[in-house]
């Protein structure tokens, strides 16, 4: 029984390129969470989907970032025009259910934008 | 706003002791989750308690919620040098959200 698959694990990105970071849940999991953490702090939330509907995305910038989780395949996290304050660890995370049940975290994209 | 707040910040102690973590936090919860997260790699889930739990057993793992301090704490008992990493609680809130709120994380560093 697969985890949550995120890909790829290091991408590199010269300022002004756009970053791509795609995220398998696992098998029957519907809800899929994005977090974004800085080094030596803690995960901060981006966005929470399910499919093909944005749910709460009270965590995510305004400009240059859009996810969604479409009804066929992974869900994307995309970043626009990177700059190097994007240079971080991003999670997916995914649950069955939603509210009161366990998040179960992928093993993050690590982005560096030079 | 930061919820969850973890103390303390780093914790170095001997193989076979016991570590304690805690965790504070300010609004109401649904349940609170701890998290382990070896250096540069994913997060492992631990535990989850939920508000109406006082505390919760898994393996060496202890861990309490006292939702009238607003706190939580993790216990590791007889520790190994393999728990060296950092632990974070992350709280799910009441009120249709379903986003974690993550503290900063207690270092715990496990001396064989």
């Amino acid at each position: 029984n697969a985890g949550v698959m995120q890909n790829p694990r290091h991408l590199v990105r010269r300022r002004g390129q756009e970053a791509r970071l795609r995220c398998s849940p696992m098998k029957g999991h519907s809800h899929v969470y994005w977090y974004r953490q800085l080094p030596e702090e803690g995960l901060k939330f981006m966005v929470y989907l399910q499919k093909e509907n944005i749910i709460d995305e009270s965590g995510m910038p305004k400009e240059r970032f859009s996810a969604e989780f479409p009804k066929e395949g992974p869900s994307i996290l995309r970043i626009q025009q990177v700059v190097r304050g994007d240079s971080a660890a991003y999670f997916c995370a995914s649950s069955n259910a939603g509210t009161d049940y366990e998040q179960y975290f992928g093993p993050g994209t690590r982005l560096t934008v030079t | 706003s930061q919820q969850g707040e973890e103390d303390p910040q780093a914790l170095s102690i001997q193989e076979g002791e016991n570590a304690t973590m805690n965790c504070s936090y300010k609004t109401s919860i649904n349940n609170l989750q701890w998290y382990r997260q070896n250096s540069g790699r994913g997060l492992v889930h631990l535990i989850l308690i939920r508000s109406n739990e006082r505390e919760k057993h898994s393996g060496r793992l202890r861990v309490t919620l006292d939702t009238s301090k607003k706190s939580s704490s993790l216990l590791i008992t007889a520790s190994r040098a393999a728990d060296t990493a950092s632990y974070f609680c992350a709280t799910g809130s009441s009120g249709g959200s379903e986003k974690l709120v993550f503290g900063k994380g207690t270092k715990l560093t496990v001396n064989p």
